[in-house]
């Protein structure tokens, strides 16, 4: 069965400090992997989305980028957080079908002070 | 951009249905679909429609698909307290890979 990991669980970082949330998936290889942000009150916001290693697709212009370095790990970074950048930081996965069911991860809370 | 919108609370009773109401904009969408989050996690599939269907029925749900309106609906029949939760729908588009989620609606069931 697939599983698919998020870590920290929570974080609370100052303003202006780097930032590094590592999402991965087990038990399936080559999946589409996605990045979404849930702001307090907000929807979901697709942030980056991936459909194979090195292959990224930026969904809005921000602080944050992402990086896929291995098949099934995929990675949000930001060299500098604003305050802005607090908010519910979801990780999904999806097999590349036509029905396209995204399987989302446990989630990191990040707080930036 | 693709603009999905939902209201953002509903309350009901125990034993009622509820109906949960999203518009969307793109013509273009494929699939539709709604999705379950509970406090604190991940988000989870319930159903979904394919976008040349106007309903589909899955034991308490049913989902209804104006095409025309560009409106979609989710109804729980019979709704418990387990199913207070945050629904949302998101659609798909031409590209499979790209996802649109509406900003969910917070269903609270009053036992």
């Amino acid at each position: 069965s697939q599983t698919i990991h998020q870590w920290p669980a929570t974080l609370v970082q100052p303003v202006g400090s780097p930032l590094s949330l590592e999402c991965t998936v087990e038990g399936t290889s080559n999946p589409n992997l996605y990045w979404y942000r849930q702001a307090a009150g907000r929807g979901l916001q697709l942030l980056f989305y991936s459909v194979g290693i090195g292959q990224i697709s930026s969904e809005v212009p921000q602080n944050l980028s992402a990086s896929r370095p291995q098949d099934r790990q995929f990675i949000l970074s930001s060299k500098k957080l604003l305050l802005s950048d607090s908010g519910f930081y979801l990780c999904a996965w999806s097999r590349d079908r036509e029905v396209n069911e995204q399987f989302f991860g446990p989630g990191t809370r990040l707080t930036v002070l | 951009g693709e603009d999905v919108e939902q209201s953002l609370f509903l309350s009901v009773r125990e034993g009622d249905s509820s109906v949960i109401n999203c518009t969307y904009t793109d013509s273009s969408s494929t699939y539709l679909y709604w999705y379950k989050q509970e406090p604190g996690a991940g988000l989870q599939l319930l159903t979904y429609i394919f976008s040349n269907m106007d309903m589909k029925q899955d034991q308490r749900l049913t989902v209804l698909l104006n095409k025309k309106d560009k409106h979609l609906s989710l109804r729980i029949a019979d709704t418990q307290t387990g199913d207070s939760a945050i629904y949302f729908c998101a659609e798909s588009l031409y590209n499979f890979n790209k996802f649109y989620f509406g900003s969910g609606t917070k269903l609270n069931v009053k036992p």
